[in-house]
């Protein structure tokens, strides 16, 4: 069945500092979605990507979803306290019905 | 709007017992769904509806019955409770139009089986 990947597992970064998840489906996708968990939450719409190469920024959040709608990624410049969390991208099969979660990437950010 | 409702919060049972968690929404979401949540491995889909009176198997439905007799309700029942179905539960809803959209999630309901 359909796996989605994400990578790094644990980011630590300082504050100020960059970072970037990255998601890989083993097949196909229609869409793809991302989600932000706080701790002790429950997760959180961020945005959700159709196109093949499509790019959309919230912000300090960048997101992209690569030519051949296996992959996906999501970029924050400038890290801030607040972004804390788990980051999970979930990918819609053929139908863009249900959702396969990826593993998450819990991000932490020091002062 | 309160969104998406469960209940309850927290829950210790023995093994063998049965239950239900209980999920609400109030956005006439066609699409509903019941993930567990365990360390490490994500969101995991265990059943979901696509509207009232149609449910459907997701990766991991051994073990839960759903039911969705209104627009509005889907429960989870838990059969016969086990250890290894201790995990943080999640319901969610979402509008179908061509595919899904977002998903709205519950507070959850942290389930330990003793």
């Amino acid at each position: 069945g359909q796996q989605v990947m994400q990578i790094p597992q644990y980011q630590h970064v300082q504050e100020g500092e960059d970072f970037t998840t990255y998601c890989n489906s083993s097949t196909t996708l229609s869409n793809i979605q991302w989600y932000k968990q706080r701790p002790g939450g429950h997760p959180v719409f961020l945005i959700q990507l159709v196109k093949s190469g499509e790019v959309k920024k919230q912000k300090r959040l960048t997101f992209q979803f690569g030519e051949a709608k296996k992959n996906s990624s999501l970029h924050i410049t400038a890290t801030q306290t607040t972004d804390v969390g788990t980051y999970f991208c979930a990918g819609a099969d053929n139908y863009g019905q249900n959702f396969v979660f990826g593993p998450g990437t819990r991000l932490s950010v020091l002062p | 709007n309160a969104g998406v409702t469960q209940t309850p919060k927290f829950q210790v049972l023995k093994t063998g017992q049965s239950m239900t968690l209980q999920c609400a929404q109030d956005m006439n979401h066609e699409y509903m769904s019941w993930y567990r949540q365990d360390p490490g491995m994500g969101l995991r889909l265990i059943h979901y509806s696509v509207g009232a009176g149609i449910t459907d198997q997701g990766e991991v439905p051994n073990g839960y019955n759903v039911s969705r007799s209104t627009t509005e309700d889907f429960p989870l029942r838990l059969l016969s409770a086990a250890p290894s179905q201790t995990s943080v539960y999640f319901c969610a809803s979402s509008y179908l139009r061509g595919g899904n959209t977002e998903a709205f999630f519950g507070q959850g309901t942290r389930l330990t089986v003793v």
